[in-house]
């Protein structure tokens, strides 16, 4: 099986504007999660989704959102950027959540100018 | 809330030299408990869990993790290092009951390995 795949690997944008990640599952999985990770803060939690729903919410502002397809792919979108946003955005995925090994794609790498 | 410490941010080996990192993590029940392994540039390869049953748990890479609920440790340990074990290594836990869904990471541990 092909494993998570994370469009586009980098990215480039200045304060103020907004940005589209995207994240293909592992095929047959239902779960995927996002992930912040920065030097500062290390790892944080952003947002599961599970069958279209949001289950799951992390601690962040109200710019970052996501959605859920009926094919399970995944997208995060970040509002207004600010440069503390510059970060690697890693997504996973599962088969259904809690119990299941999530497994992880190579990430996004953001930065803010 | 639950939460993880990696006390040592880096450590440095001798390849062929044994390895043991240590994880403690602060939870009220038996958590569910992982390390993941990360290579520079790249995302976060499993390389072992622990649900329940044998405290002593084997992974990928010839690594093992030992549970003691004790200590409220997950401590990742390798015999003999290899230079290409070099990268950061994250433990992490996962509420095992509710419907919290995400993985509460560690701050990660960089490892160097000397040749």
């Amino acid at each position: 099986k092909a494993g998570v795949t994370q469009t586009p690997r980098y990215l480039i944008k200045t304060r103020g504007q907004q940005v589209t990640l995207s994240c293909s599952p592992i095929s047959g999985h239902r779960s995927v999660s996002w992930y912040q990770q920065t030097p500062g803060q290390g790892l944080q939690f952003l947002f599961e989704y599970f069958s279209e729903t949001q289950r799951n919410k992390g601690n962040f502002p109200g710019r970052f959102s996501g959605r859920q397809f009926s094919n399970s792919r995944s997208e995060m979108n970040v509002s207004t950027l600010e440069l503390g946003d510059s970060a690697l955005y890693l997504c996973a995925s599962s088969d259904s959540g809690r119990t299941d090994t999530q497994y992880f794609g190579p990430g996004t790498r953001l930065t803010v100018l | 809330a639950q939460s993880v410490t990696q006390p040592d941010i880096h450590i440095t080996v001798s390849e062929g030299a044994s390895l043991e990192l240590r994880c403690n993590y602060s939870y009220g029940a038996t958590p569910y408990l992982f390390w993941y392994v990360q290579s520079p540039g790249q995302g976060l390869q499993l390389l072992l869990k622990y649900f329940s049953g044998d405290t002593l748990v084997q992974g990928i890479k010839g690594f093992e993790a030992e549970f003691k609920r004790s200590q409220s440790s997950f401590n990742l340990r390798k015999p003999s290092v290899h230079w290409s074990d070099a990268a950061e290594y994250f433990c992490a836990v996962v509420d095992s009951g509710g419907s919290n869904y995400k993985l509460t990471f560690g701050k990660g541990t960089l490892l160097t390995v000397n040749p």
